[in-house]
């Protein structure tokens, strides 16, 4: 029972045009969601997060817009760069008990091309 | 910050023999965080210690796996008898507390023969 999905395995986009990731989870207990990009041998590197008391967090060219009321959240990455290629993971987890494990979804591969 | 160290990076071996991984977290931080990736999966995680305490365990930490990080510092993974279904990458992560993102190291990835 997957409780974080991305739905599509890859992404092809163009430099310079946004590139727009996607993550839905199913338990509505989950209060932070954070996006990890990850190159080929290296582990994930933490890129933006955002609290559930929040529905836009910004940091340079990556926004992340949470809509609660679907279980949604997206990754918008404008203008995107040949060097963003990489695999990118939506991440879920509940806060509030302090826990702080993270649950995964399988990852989205984005491509930028020249 | 000088970044999650793990080691050895790439682990190759029988069937039936025990592993030991090494996870030396981010000075200062007091969370340290085990999971397992295969491909074309993301990380699912394994194991958790706040300081020395091991806190949480996931249903996937077989008895054949066992964690410690015994002066809240650095970590240890050891996999007893090892299985084909122990092939995976295993990385380690850090954060300060409970409420800061995890900072990952690049992992071990284990072949078993």
């Amino acid at each position: 029972d997957q409780q974080v999905k991305q739905n599509s395995p890859s992404l092809s986009v163009q430099e310079g045009r946004i590139s727009i990731l996607n993550c839905d989870y199913t338990n509505s207990m989950f209060d932070y969601f954070l996006w990890y990009k990850k190159y080929p041998a290296e582990g994930p590197t933490f890129l933006i997060s955002i609290s559930s008391i929040k529905d836009k967090n910004e940091d340079g060219r990556f926004t992340v817009f949470l809509n609660k009321s679907a279980k949604h959240l997206s990754l918008h990455i404008v203008p995107s760069q040949p060097g963003d290629s990489a695999v990118y993971f939506c991440a879920s987890t509940y806060y509030g008990g302090s826990q702080g494990n993270l649950i995964f979804g399988k990852g989205t591969k984005l491509s930028v091309k020249p | 910050d000088t970044g999650v160290s793990q080691n050895p990076r790439h682990k190759i071996t029988k069937r039936g023999q025990n592993v030991t991984f090494r996870c030396d977290p981010i000075s200062e931080h007091n969370r340290l965080y085990w999971y397992r990736q295969t491909l074309g999966q993301g990380p699912e995680f394994l194991t958790y210690f706040q300081n020395e305490a091991q806190l949480e365990k996931s249903r996937l930490l077989s008895d054949r796996f066992s964690a410690e990080r015994p002066k809240g510092s650095f970590s240890t993974l050891e996999i007893q008898r090892t299985e084909q279904g122990d092939s995976a990458m295993y990385l380690c992560a850090s954060s300060r507390t409970g409420n800061q993102p995890q900072h990952f190291g690049d992992g071990t990835r284990l072949s078993i023969l």
